[in-house]
């Protein structure tokens, strides 16, 4: 079965620390992956996507995130978070097997000012 | 321009009564979704609408959720006979298209609460 899993389930940094989330998704052939964030509030927002080709994709507010093929990750970083980055941040993925989302459980981000 | 819609955004309702929730995508739009995000259970998917094709079912819980999506626009999710487990967040989302390389924007979903 298709699953995508968030190792991270509670984090809390500092302003101006380094991010990185972990994603893992576990189905083969051609993927699509995302990451949204929910702001508290308010609704899923897309920061970025990866549908093929360069493996770095940039995305808004300055997160970025890895397609990396052989170790079915796809994490999520931002190298100096903000205290507006106090949110939660959820994985999706989907393959050409199906037109659904499959999300992790998300990761509630906060950073203190 | 607009974003997708969802109404009603907060319903409490009773146990054992039946509910409507409602989706307006963003117009142009050929795929629907509706999603449940609840605290036991995460983001799952229900119920996927594209075009004027039999919409994908594979995610509703039970038989007392259906949805329909009327002239490929509008969307109802219903749930029939409503019980303490329902209560969550109701998400709707379209897409341009379904299928690979089209993201999904998302509505600001409906509170159900069932007492």
């Amino acid at each position: 079965a298709q699953s995508v899993s968030q190792h991270n389930h509670h984090v809390i940094l500092s302003e101006a620390a380094s991010l990185e989330l972990g994603c893992n998704y576990s189905y083969g052939g051609t993927v699509n992956l995302f990451w949204y964030v929910q702001y508290p509030g308010q609704h899923l927002q897309l920061l970025l996507k990866y549908f093929s080709g360069d493996p770095l994709v940039k995305g808004i507010k300055g997160f970025e995130a890895e397609f990396i093929k052989s170790k079915f990750s796809f994490n999520l970083r931002k190298p100096s978070v903000q205290w507006s980055d106090t949110a939660e941040y959820f994985c999706a993925g989907k393959n050409n097997a199906g037109n659904m989302l499959t999300f992790g459980g998300g990761t509630r981000l906060m950073v203190k000012p | 321009g607009a974003g997708v819609s969802q109404s009603p955004s907060n319903k409490v309702t009773e146990k054992g009564k039946d509910v409507e929730l409602r989706c307006d995508p963003i117009s142009g739009h050929t795929a629907l979704y509706w999603y449940r995000q609840s605290l036991g259970q995460g983001l799952e998917f229900l119920i996927y609408f594209q075009g004027n094709s039999a919409p994908d079912k594979s995610g509703l819980p039970s038989d007392r959720f259906s949805a329909e999506r009327t002239g490929g626009s509008v969307s109802t999710l219903t749930i029939q006979r409503t019980q303490q487990e329902d209560s969550a967040v109701y998400l709707c989302a379209s897409s341009s298209s379904g299928g690979q390389g089209h993201e999904q924007y998302f509505g600001p979903g409906t509170r159900l609460t069932v007492t």
